[in-house]
C-alpha cells in the first residue's frame, strides 16, 4: 500500500507564474488536508478537503490559492501569479475518516522555490 | 499565546534519554500529537495522546501532558543516532479540521 504521494518534490518557478502541486492519497482515504511549512516554522494548515468538497479552507489565502479534490486524480493545490513569499514546503496529508481522531498520514512535501 | 512553541534546538550523547518539550495554546485541545520528519521526508506519526491521560508509554517513548500548564513532554530512552530529526508538537480539537503544529525541535545524536 502507497503511502501519500505527492509530485513534483521540487518545483521552481518565476514570479507570476503559475504553480500546481499535486498529492495522491493514500488508497481508501477520502480526506485530504494541505499545508505549508516556512523555513524555521511549523507547519501551517490551508485547506481540508473530501472528494470534490472543499470543506474547510480558512487557512488559505482568499487570493491566488486554489484546491480541489476530484472525483477522479489527485487533489491539486494550484498557485497563481506566485511571489517569492510563496516559496515553501506544501505538505500534503490524507486520512480515511473525519477528524475525530486525527491519524494524518503525511506525503514527503513539495518544495516550492519561487526566483 | 497564540502559537504551539517548542524550543528549537536539542544535543544529546547517544545512549542517552532525550526529553523535548512543548506547550499548546488551547485547554480545549482534545489530542496531542507527536511528529517526526528527517530530512527531505514527510511528516511520521510518532505517538499521540489523549487530553483526559497524564501519560502514554509505548516502547522507549513516553509522553507526559499536563494539562493544567498546558504543557507535553516526549521521552526517548536510549537515543540512537537513528532517532536524530526534527521532532514536531502538534494539537487539534475535536470536531474542527485544522491542526497547529510547533515549529519543531531539532535533535541531534552525537556518537
Amino acid at each position: 500500500n502507497a503511502g501519500v504521494m505527492q509530485n513534483p518534490r521540487h518545483l521552481v518557478r518565476r514570479r507570476g507564474q503559475e504553480a500546481r502541486l499535486r498529492c495522491s492519497p493514500m488508497k481508501g482515504h477520502s480526506h485530504v488536508y494541505w499545508y505549508r511549512q516556512l523555513p524555521e516554522e511549523g507547519l501551517k494548515f490551508m485547506v481540508y478537503l473530501q472528494k470534490e468538497n472543499i470543506i474547510d479552507e480558512s487557512g488559505m489565502p482568499k487570493e491566488r490559492f486554489s484546491a480541489e479534490f476530484p472525483k477522479e486524480g489527485p487533489s491539486i493545490l494550484r498557485i497563481q501569479q506566485v511571489v517569492r513569499g510563496d516559496s515553501a514546503a506544501y505538505f500534503c496529508a490524507s486520512s480515511p475518516r473525519d477528524k475525530s481522531y486525527n491519524e494524518q498520514f503525511f506525503g514527503p512535501g513539495t518544495r516550492l522555490t519561487v526566483l | 499565546g497564540e502559537d504551539v512553541e517548542q524550543s528549537l534546538f536539542l544535543s544529546v550523547r547517544e545512549g542517552d534519554s532525550s526529553v523535548i518539550n512543548c506547550t499548546y495554546t488551547d485547554s480545549s485541545s482534545t489530542y496531542l500529537y507527536w511528529y517526526k520528519q528527517e530530512p527531505g521526508a514527510g511528516l511520521q506519526l510518532l505517538t499521540y495522546i489523549f487530553s483526559n491521560m497524564d501519560m502514554k508509554q509505548d516502547q522507549r517513548l513516553t509522553v507526559l501532558l499536563n494539562k493544567k500548564d498546558k504543557h507535553l513532554s516526549l521521552r526517548i530512552a536510549d537515543t540512537q543516532t537513528g532517532d536524530s530529526a526534527i521532532y514536531f508538537c502538534a494539537e487539534s480539537i475535536k470536531g474542527n479540521n485544522d491542526m497547529r503544529f510547533g515549529a519543531g525541535t531539532r535533535l541531534t545524536v552525537k556518537p
